[in-house]
């Protein structure tokens, strides 16, 4: 059981350059989550997904787009990167259905850096 | 202002010390809260939810207060294995979890 998985680890990317974080569970959770960690500002969600096939926005989406690909992966994008963007990236999942709240699992993070 | 509020310390404390955070929030129908711990460079995990009632577990005891709006978190006997940050999350409704800053802790030999 890998839980929460993401790829990659790290990222080096210029502006305007695009890129897809990957994520993916294998506790057959329903619901996944996008969260960006900057120092001094703790996680904001940029987007979260309830079930497949549903994606909402969250506190920061602005340049950052998802797809829920199916119930297991759930993918962020970058389509035109800024140096604004340089954080780290957590992906996360729990069992909730929409409206409920449950425990969280956090993947290790990604590590974004925009020049 | 910030939905939820965490002074960020650090703490520093000696082994076996008491030390307690708290946390505030702006969302009076926030729904559900939790502590999670965030070991340095690591991903945050989840420490205990917080119920209305107050809840213990082992050295940790966590209390809500909905009239004032703020969660508290009581380490008891504080180990070396204690030191990480602290983050305090609220589930201000539909799935919407905000998180605090976090509050760094340092247990000292």
């Amino acid at each position: 059981n890998a839980g929460v998985t993401q790829t990659p680890k790290f990222q080096v990317l210029k502006t305007g350059q695009s890129m897809t974080l990957q994520c993916a569970q294998d506790m057959n959770h329903n619901s996944m989550y996008w969260y960006r960690q900057d120092p001094g500002m703790g996680l904001r969600l940029i987007y979260y997904s309830a079930s497949e096939g549903t994606t909402d926005k969250g506190e920061v989406p602005n340049g950052y787009n998802v797809s829920r690909l199916n119930k297991r992966e759930f993918s962020l994008r970058l389509e035109s990167a800024a140096p604004s963007q340089t954080s780290v990236y957590f992906c996360a999942s729990s069992e909730a259905l929409a409206g409920g709240a449950d425990t969280q699992y956090f993947g290790p993070g990604t590590r974004l850096t925009v020049l | 202002r910030k939905e939820v509020e965490q002074d960020p310390g650090p703490f520093n404390v000696p082994e076996g010390a008491t030390v307690a955070f708290n946390c505030t929030y702006s969302n009076s129908a926030s729904q559900s809260f939790f502590w999670y711990r965030q070991d340095c460079r690591k991903e945050p995990k989840l420490l205990m939810s917080v119920y209305s009632s107050g809840n213990e577990d082992g050295r940790f005891t966590a209390q809500l207060n909905r009239a004032s709006q703020y969660i508290s978190l009581l380490i008891r006997d504080s180990k070396l294995s204690d030191s990480a940050t602290y983050l305090c999350v609220v589930n201000t409704g539909n799935n919407d979890m905000r998180f605090g800053a976090g509050t760094r802790l340092t247990v000292k030999p």
